[in-house]
């Protein structure tokens, strides 16, 4: 069963600091791997998007790694800001087009 | 990146009503077009496949007299949610894809702002 799992479920940080949010799936077969940042009543923004031969990307203070061999994927926050607070989401695609969505991870950054 | 807008952004409504919410594609072609419900706190849930020029395919469990979906043109795909009632009080949001090949990667998806629905 195609799954996309994202842990932790929701995370509290301080300002500043660094944090990494990890997604494991099941889908089969790969096309590519994408994480998407959700402002509360706001529509996903695409992060990053990772195929089977890129290892680590980066869009500004994200970075983005995939191992294809164990499908796990992490996104990785640098210095947060109070504007990274929102909810991290995690979608697998699958080749013929089938797009599995991860439940998110609800991140809180603190002052 | 390609933009994709969504009307009315918030909308309330007395029980019983229809209410239309419409998905646009602002600088390209959008051959498909996908429907999501959210719920506070949880994550989206895909309601419908809609396709250009066919009828949209629906995910189980969601009633497609209910959600009457339109893609009318490749840039734009309408939602109207008939007889509402409180608890189809959701955020519906909608996303966009370009025909593959262009210059976007495969199976890419953007999404607009979503619309707050609140039934009373």
């Amino acid at each position: 069963k195609n799954q996309v799992e994202q842990s932790p479920q929701s995370l509290i940080i301080l300002e500043g600091k660094n944090c990494t949010l990890q997604c494991n799936y099941t889908v089969s077969p790969f096309s590519n791997l994408r994480w998407y940042k959700q402002d509360t009543g706001r529509g996903p923004v695409s992060l990053t998007i990772m195929t089977f031969s890129e290892n680590t990307k980066s869009n500004g203070r994200y970075t983005a790694t995939l191992d294809a061999d164990t499908k796990q994927s992490s996104l990785h926050i640098t210095a947060s800001q109070l504007s990274d607070s929102a909810s991290y989401i995690c979608v697998v695609s699958a080749r013929a087009s089938k797009i599995i969505f991860g439940s998110g991870t609800r991140l809180s950054i603190r002052p | 990146g390609a933009v994709v807008s969504q009307h009315p952004s918030r909308v309330i409504c007395k029980s019983g009503t229809s209410v239309k919410i419409e998905c646009r594609s602002l600088d390209f072609q959008a051959t498909t077009m996908f429907w999501y419900r959210q719920f506070p706190k949880q994550s989206l849930m895909l309601m419908a496949t809609s396709n250009e020029g066919s009828k949209a395919t629906y995910e189980q469990g969601v009633e497609k007299d209910k959600f009457l979906i339109n893609h009318a043109s490749l840039t734009l795909s309408t939602l109207t949610v008939t007889s509402a009632h409180p608890e189809d009080s959701s955020f519906y949001i909608c996303s966009a894809s370009p025909p593959s090949g262009g210059t976007y990667d495969r199976n890419e998806q953007f999404f607009g702002p979503g619309t707050r629905l609140t039934v009373l």
